[in-house]
């Protein structure tokens, strides 16, 4: 079945250095890809999608590109802030005919960004 | 426009006990998900209800269980609460019509079973 892998965590970063989060995915299909945000003690809140094939995906200065030919979608950001310090999920869609969707996730990485 | 809402935030109950959990999906929504984010877990699918049935459920045993109303919002029904019942129970919602696969999650619910 579908699956998703993040780097493990936890990632521990200063203020402005630059950050990357792995994840690669396995699929049958073309699956559209996600990476959600979770701050302490909220939901999930959508960061970015990518669609289709070479999409990228931005949003609060994070970039993520669907790499159909290494199977990744990995997060950067290029100066993180005290405030990006929260957990990060990788996801993926994964279609039920013409009329839903399941999204499976990775484990989530915590970032922790010191000032 | 209002989000996704979950009621409880918080709930705490006795092994053996009943808990009901609530969610009321962004308007013009159909589709509720309900996942388990049980600590170290990760994020597990529970169950997706869409148009009044329930369309799929995620590997929980049977006392998991929810229904879905006629204005789309859903209730997610744990019987028999056991220990590793507590997690946080987040609720989901999307709009069909324009399946991205993307859903749109509430705050959640924390359930803690003594």
């Amino acid at each position: 079945g579908d699956s998703v892998t993040q780097m493990e965590g936890p990632v521990t970063l200063s203020e402005e250095a630059f950050l990357t989060i792995n994840c690669t995915y396995t699929a049958t299909g073309y699956p559209s890809l996600f990476w959600y945000v979770q701050y302490p003690g909220e939901g999930l809140q959508l960061l970015l999608k990518a669609t289709k094939a070479d999409d990228k995906g931005s949003n609060k200065g994070f970039e993520a590109t669907y790499r159909k030919e290494t199977t990744s979608f990995h997060l950067e950001k290029g100066s993180v802030q005290v405030s990006d310090s929260a957990v990060y999920f990788c996801a993926l869609s994964d279609r039920w005919g013409t009329s839903g969707s399941r999204l499976t996730f990775g484990e989530g990485t915590q970032l922790t960004v010191n000032p | 426009e209002a989000g996704v809402t979950q009621s409880p935030t918080h709930l705490i109950k006795t092994r053996g006990q009943q808990a009901t959990l609530r969610c009321s999906p962004i308007s013009g929504h159909t589709s509720v998900y309900w996942y388990q984010q049980a600590l170290g877990l990760g994020l597990q699918f529970l169950l997706w209800y869409d148009e009044g049935e329930e369309r799929n459920r995620g590997n929980f045993p049977p006392r998991f269980s929810g229904r879905q109303f006629p204005n789309y919002s859903s209730e997610l029904n744990v019987n028999a609460l056991e220990l590793e019942d507590s997690a946080l129970y987040l609720c989901a919602s999307s709009l069909v019509q324009t399946n991205t696969g993307e859903l749109f999650f509430g705050e959640g619910s924390r359930l803690t079973v003594l």
